[in-house]
């Protein structure tokens, strides 16, 4: 079974820095990787997808890579701002699955 | 810009009663899903939904638990006998087709079963 896992579970910075969130998955065999951003007690927003043959993906001040040989993702942020507080996760479909294997987050918390 | 709408945003019910979640997935998507996420813990997998019939369920998903798309908008999950560990938040969410299209979630209701 797919498990997903998100290194730190929790990251303060302060405003301007940039930042990397991890995220590892143990089973390679994927379709896409998909990073969303989650407000206290709300819904999930899609940030950013990354398809299995591809590397990459950027929107904006975020750039996600996959690395699907090793089972890595990064989402990284740069200039962070305090509007960037959130808890970041990243979710999997597994090929032979047609649902997403989430991990547990990373709560950010940007200080002006 | 289309979105995924889930009613209510807060339900409070009974131990034992039962409960209708409401979901309007965006118009022209294929795929349904009902998600959970237990305060504090990881988003899970409860079922999902194509051409009228559930396509895949987690363990989760027992005979309590049952899903319906009525009409041509809406998509609902129904509890039964509800239960204290009911309580938490339930994601709705779509995508246009098959594996490897982006996932869009609704707002969530909060469910708290007293």
């Amino acid at each position: 079974k797919q498990e997903v896992t998100q290194i730190p579970a929790a990251l303060s910075v302060p405003e301007g820095e940039n930042l990397v969130l991890n995220c590892s998955f143990t089973d390679s065999a994927i379709y896409n990787l998909q990073w969303f951003r989650q407000d206290p007690g709300k819904g999930l927003t899609s940030l950013l997808l990354i398809q299995s043959s591809q590397r990459e993906q950027t929107s904006g001040r975020l750039n996600a890579s996959l690395d699907k040989s090793s089972g890595r993702s990064t989402l990284y942020i740069a200039a962070s701002q305090p509007g960037d507080s959130a808890t970041y996760l990243c979710a999997v479909t597994s090929t032979g699955a047609n649902n997403l294997f989430f991990g547990t987050g990373t709560r950010l918390t940007v200080i002006p | 810009e289309p979105e995924v709408t889930q009613t209510p945003s807060h339900q409070v019910t009974q131990m034992g009663q039962e409960v209708i979640l409401r979901c309007v997935p965006i118009s022209n998507h294929l795929y349904f899903y009902w998600y959970r996420q237990i305060l504090g813990q990881k988003v899970e997998f409860l079922v999902s939904f194509y051409n009228n019939e559930i396509s895949e369920k987690s363990e989760i998903f027992d005979d309590q638990f049952s899903v319906e798309r009525p009409d041509g908008s809406n998509f609902t999950l129904k509890i039964r006998s509800t239960k204290l560990e009911d309580s938490a938040m339930y994601f709705c969410a779509s995508i246009l087709d098959g594996q490897g299209a982006e996932a869009f979630f609704g707002q969530g209701t909060r469910l708290t079963v007293v």
